[in-house]
């Protein structure tokens, strides 16, 4: 079956613009997991969707944001976009929320979304 | 917050087993372990799991400590392409909770020819 498919795979923005990032997770998958990774911070977890609600929130600023569609589908948003906001964006998917552990609970990331702001 | 420590880095010889510890001092008694890898410009890719007992899989190894404060994933012959970042973080059942994931930033792990 199809792998999570992340778009754009590239994309370079100017300070102050928004960017918004496109997530469809593996089919039958109801989570979506969001995450920043940079060189110095590593894997950084944003936010969190199960069934179109945020479960579970990162200690990012406002202006990170997200949403979940009744397909499963995923956007993260990022508006007023500053230059450390430069990073590769991760989405993953799963059966369940992190905090539900049936055995496994794997999680299946796709192949992000590198964002450069210049 | 679910917490996993490891080390920064590590070095093995092409061939020779590879042991990567990970300590979670604050896994609670439903909570997995997993364990997954990041190979260069990749997204990160799953590797095993466990919650009380030992596991095999074609991959690797999981060894859990018995108070599971501690496990170590274990390569048993390194090759060139298991270079690359571990990454040991907890999955599991907390109601109610907002629990946030807490990845880190793994070990890299460099094999030598």
């Amino acid at each position: 079956k199809a792998g999570v498919t992340q778009t754009p795979r590239y994309l370079i923005k100017t300070r102050g613009q928004q960017v918004t990032l496109s997530c469809s997770p593996i089919s039958g998958h109801r989570s979506v997991s969001w995450y920043q990774q940079t060189p110095g911070q590593g894997l950084q977890f944003l936010f969190e969707y199960f069934s179109e609600t945020q479960r579970n929130k990162g200690n990012f600023p406002g202006r990170f944001s997200g949403r979940q569609f009744s397909n499963s589908r995923s956007e993260m948003n990022v508006s007023t976009l500053e230059l450390g906001d430069s990073a590769l964006y991760l989405c993953a998917s799963s059966l369940f929320p992190g905090d539900q552990g049936s055995s496994g609970n794997t999680i299946y990331f796709g192949e992000g979304s590198w964002l450069t702001v210049v | 917050d679910a917490k996993t420590t490891q080390p920064n880095s590590m070095e093995s010889n092409e061939e020779e087993p590879v042991h990567l510890p990970c300590n979670h001092s604050t896994i609670s008694g439903t909570d997995y372990i997993h364990w997954y890898r990041q190979l260069p410009s990749q997204g990160p890719e799953y590797v095993i799991h466990g919650l009380t007992s030992n596991v095999n899989n074609r991959m690797a190894s999981l060894a859990i400590a018995e108070d599971r404060k501690s496990s170590t994933l274990i390569l048993h012959r390194a090759t060139l392409r298991d270079a690359a970042v571990y990454y040991c973080i907890l999955r599991g059942y907390n109601a109610g909770n907002n629990r946030k994931l807490i990845w880190g930033l793994g070990t890299s792990l460099a094999v030598n020819p």
